[in-house]
């Protein structure tokens, strides 16, 4: 079991460039997270999937920022234009159900906007 | 306003001492599970322990137990015989079953950074 898998861990673009986030969940489980991670505001829930079904986004920014599951294995976080204040951690977590079962949380990636 | 306030944002202890980390949390929903969660040097957040809101058993995983306080909307860890392992950035983290739609939403706190010293 390689756990949550993300890709890249370090990714750095210019002002305005699209990032594109990638998450593979652990096999079997059934639900994807995704969190955002800053020094002030802490860990902030941004959007999770159930069963590949977009559930909850009411953490994303509406305008630049969205989220995929196209398929079991993966899940996407893309950031359009991504500006300076979008520098953070994104982690991906899976869990084996979509309530009370504990997360498996990636390694994180971290996204720095120059 | 924040959901989950754990109001020490550090902690430092000895080696072999006991401590317990606080976490207050606001909620107007029946069904809730609380979480704390553990924040490696390495980078990795791995889970400790579960609490359900409508459990009453007191939840014990190792060296790790909660003191869950319902009425007062609040959840401890008491981690016991502390090692420098310890050492790392503790969560606490609130699922809310909402009674719209049925779904779990997350909100964690801000951390507790605790430093073990040998």
């Amino acid at each position: 079991n390689a756990g949550v898998i993300q890709t890249p861990r370090h990714k750095v673009t210019g002002k305005g460039q699209e990032a594109t986030l990638w998450c593979e969940p652990i096999s079997g489980h059934s639900a994807v997270f995704w969190y955002r991670q800053t020094i002030v505001q802490g860990l902030e829930f941004l959007t999770y999937f159930r069963n590949q079904a977009p559930i909850d986004d009411s953490g994303m920014p509406k305008e630049r920022f969205s989220a995929q599951m196209p398929n079991q294995s993966h899940s996407t976080l893309k950031i359009q234009s991504t500006q300076p204040q979008d520098s953070a951690v994104y982690l991906c977590a899976s869990s084996r159900d979509w309530g009370g079962a504990e997360q498996y949380f990636g390694p994180g990636t971290r996204l720095t906007v120059l | 306003a924040q959901k989950v306030i754990q109001v020490w944002s550090t902690a430092s202890r000895q080696e072999g001492e006991e401590l317990t980390l606080d976490c207050s949390y606001e909620t107007s929903q029946v069904l809730y599970h609380l979480f704390w969660y553990k924040h490696l040097l390495s980078g990795e957040m791995v889970f400790l322990i579960r609490q359900m809101s409508s459990s009453t058993a007191k939840e014990r995983s190792g060296r790790y137990s909660v003191v869950f306080q319902k009425s007062l909307k609040s959840i401890s860890l008491v981690i016991s015989a502390l090692q420098p392992d310890d050492s790392g950035k503790y969560f606490c983290a609130l699922w809310e079953l909402l009674t719209s739609g049925g779904n779990y939403k997350p909100t964690f706190g801000k951390g507790t950074s605790l430093v073990v010293h040998p």
